[in-house]
């Protein structure tokens, strides 16, 4: 059974600041998602990661994947409080098609002034 | 549309009662998910179709849940007589198709809750 584990769960930090988002699955796969959620929100899709080293960053997120340690990074950088939320990693269980998505428990971040 | 609808937004229901919540995709979407999402937990998949055909359905808990989805659009989760532990929200969610890295866009939920 595949397992995904984020950590921290809760993170809470200074505006200004960058901190690390750390996801780590169980089995091989070459596709990480990363999505947010504000609160009584729906699930928005920020990264899709397809290969070992990919990296992509937008604004002050930045998601990276290594395969081999089967650990996805979502890295943040200067944090601003409007990135306050839910941030949640999904991995692809099966080969060929991305239907079913095994999430991480998601890391609420808390951006404080 | 330009999202992913579901309704109702909310549904109160009493133990054994049998509950149909909707989902209408985005125009175009080939596939559909359903997922659960417990309160402090990330969505767990429940099923999926590709146009009207239910490709799987191997995380629907038990046979009480049944989903479908006639012309390959809109799709209905049926859960017959309610139990407590079905409270949760439960999310649609569509994609262009199941292709590689393609992105899922999920609707707002519908949070049922089972007294």
């Amino acid at each position: 059974e595949l397992k995904v584990e984020q950590n921290p769960l809760f993170l809470s930090m200074q505006e200004g600041k960058n901190y690390t988002i750390y996801c780590n699955y169980s089995t091989t796969s070459d596709r990480l998602y990363w999505y947010r959620q504000d609160p009584g929100k729906s699930l928005e899709s920020l990264f899709v990661l397809l290969s070992n080293g990919a990296v992509k960053q937008e604004g002050r997120l930045m998601a990276s994947l290594d395969t081999k340690a089967r650990l996805s990074t979502l890295h943040i950088t200067a944090a601003v409080h409007d990135l306050s939320a839910t941030y949640f990693c999904a991995v692809d269980s099966r080969g060929g098609s991305n239907y079913k998505l095994t999430f991480g428990k998601g890391t609420l971040l808390t951006v404080n002034p | 549309g330009a999202g992913v609808s579901q309704s109702p937004r909310y549904k109160v229901t009493k133990r054994g009662q049998d509950v149909a919540l909707r989902c209408d995709p985005i125009s175009g979407h080939v596939s559909l998910y359903w997922y659960r999402q417990a309160l402090g937990q990330g969505p767990e998949f429940l099923t999926y179709f590709n146009y009207e055909a239910q490709q799987d359905k191997s995380g629907l808990p038990n046979d009480r849940f049944s989903a479908e989805r006639p012309e390959g659009s809109i799709s209905t989760l049926t859960i017959q007589r309610t139990e407590q532990r079905d409270s949760a929200m439960y999310r649609c969610a569509s994609s262009r198709t199941t292709g590689r890295g393609e992105k899922l866009f999920f609707g707002s939920g519908t949070q049922l809750s089972v007294l």
